[in-house]
């Protein structure tokens, strides 16, 4: 079984809907993070959490918000999809004092 | 800034050696990492130097020069599997900035 699982997968959905992108890891990590990926760019931080109780934003943090439901669940939600949204989302893990080691599947969002 | 500088393309031949660079800005730096990412997948953790010097995992070596801002990351004895995107990326006190990518063609 995978480390870190993404789901969905993939997602299609129109302009002004609310979605949610979950990520789930069974590593014991505290350390949780969101990235994006647009083509041909690096990845980019939306937020991250050091542990249940401690969210922070990221880079590009505008449009999104997140929820740390339990050491190995932390979600991404985005309030009112619009289409430069659309990119391949990352959920990361690593263990305290380390930089995101262990990435999900990844999800491919498209906002139509 | 946060940026950091690869070269975006890089070929080589089945059975060599090649190296792929990064130069970085030094604010707030703490470490220098390199992921390979296949085609649709994921990043996968390479490496990463807090230090000057080499660090040696198998094929694949990384460097770091605090001094010059640069590091470099080492793939000896190229297989085609190998073809993927690199990516550097510069350690801050909470965070990781990426450069946007090396990506390698293996030829036989």
């Amino acid at each position: 079984d995978a480390d870190v699982t993404q789901t969905p997968r993939n997602r299609i959905t129109k302009t002004g809907k609310r979605i949610m992108l979950e990520c789930s890891q069974t590593k014991g990590h505290d350390r949780m993070y969101w990235y994006r990926q647009d083509p041909g760019l690096g990845l980019r931080l939306i937020y991250y959490s050091f542990d249940v109780k401690d969210i922070n934003k990221g880079e590009i943090s505008d449009g999104y918000s997140v929820s740390r439901q339990a050491q190995a669940k932390f979600s991404l939600s985005l309030e009112s999809a619009i289409p430069n949204q659309t990119a391949l989302y990352f959920c990361a893990t690593s263990d305290a004092g380390e930089f995101p080691r262990y990435f999900g599947p990844g999800t491919r969002l498209t906002v139509t | 800034g946060q940026s950091l500088e690869q070269p975006s393309e890089v070929t080589a031949v089945e059975g060599a050696i090649v190296q792929i660079n990064c130069t970085y800005q030094t604010s707030g730096f703490y470490g220098l990492s390199w992921y390979q990412q296949h085609d649709g997948g994921a990043p996968t953790f390479l490496s990463y130097n807090a230090l000057d010097g080499l660090e040696e995992t198998g094929r694949f070596s990384s460097f770091l020069s605090r001094s010059d801002s640069y590091g470099y990351l080492l793939l000896q004895e190229l297989q085609m599997k190998d073809s993927a995107s690199y990516f550097c990326a510069r350690g801050g006190a909470n965070n990781l900035f990426f450069g946007t990518g090396t990506r390698l063609t293996v030829i036989p």
